[in-house]
């Protein structure tokens, strides 16, 4: 099982560019997230697809779309990237059949910077 | 005042040492409580779930305290390879049912 990937890993951007950022896992999870993490902040929540065919709004959803194209696929974009949007992005899978404790799994991350 | 709160550290401590981590969490509705370690520039990884009877796993052991929204994990005999970013992650109830990550803190374990 090659668990959570991600690409790219390293992008770097135009302002005003736009680039869609890939994650799919191979663990039949149910639940898939896109976080960023920037220093000092944490991991914020970008978007969330609870299951296939649902997505949501986490913390910080300006600036972002997502697409949940199958089970195994969540897709990030960014329409028109701006510097603010510099950070390491991280896609996240985890089972959610009702166990509190299921263990969440994340991808490598994409190092996007933006000019 | 955020959801999670660490103290961010560095802490830096001699191989062989006990080294001990809090957190303090605002939502008392939260049901489920983990560790996460990171690696620098690498993905978090789980290293613990929380029990509210306090749990072990070999060197490291997670202490829960509801009535205080508390959370600490003690590291003992630590080894150079302990050192790393430490993630304290707390379950949001409801439907949602999503981790909140507190903003990490970072220990170097010193030879």
């Amino acid at each position: 099982n090659a668990g959570v990937t991600q690409t790219p890993k390293f992008q770097v951007l135009k302002t005003g560019q736009s680039m869609t950022l890939q994650c799919a896992q191979d663990m039949n999870h149910n639940s898939m997230y896109w976080y960023r993490q920037d220093p000092g902040m944490g991991l914020r929540l970008i978007y969330y697809s609870a299951s296939e065919g649902t997505t949501d709004k986490g913390e910080v959803p300006n600036g972002y779309n997502v697409s949940r194209l199958n089970k195994r696929e969540f897709s990030l974009r960014l329409e028109s990237a701006a510097p603010s949007q510099t950070s390491v992005y991280f896609c996240a899978s985890r089972l959610l059949a009702g166990g509190d404790t299921d263990t969440q799994y994340f991808g490598p991350g994409t190092r996007l910077t933006v000019l | 005042r955020k959801e999670v709160e660490q103290d961010p550290g560095p802490f830096n401590v001699p191989e062989g040492a006990t080294v001990a981590f809090n957190c303090t969490y605002s939502n008392s509705a939260s049901q489920s409580f983990f560790w996460y370690r990171q690696d620098c520039r690498k993905e978090p990884k789980l290293l613990m779930s929380v029990y509210s009877s306090g749990n072990e796993d070999g060197r490291f052991t997670a202490q829960l305290n509801r009535a205080s929204q508390y959370i600490s994990l003690l590291i003992r005999d630590s080894k150079l390879s302990d050192s790393a970013t430490y993630l304290c992650v707390v379950l949001r109830s409801g439907s949602a049912r999503q981790l909140t990550f507190g903003s990490g803190t970072q220990l170097t374990v010193l030879p």
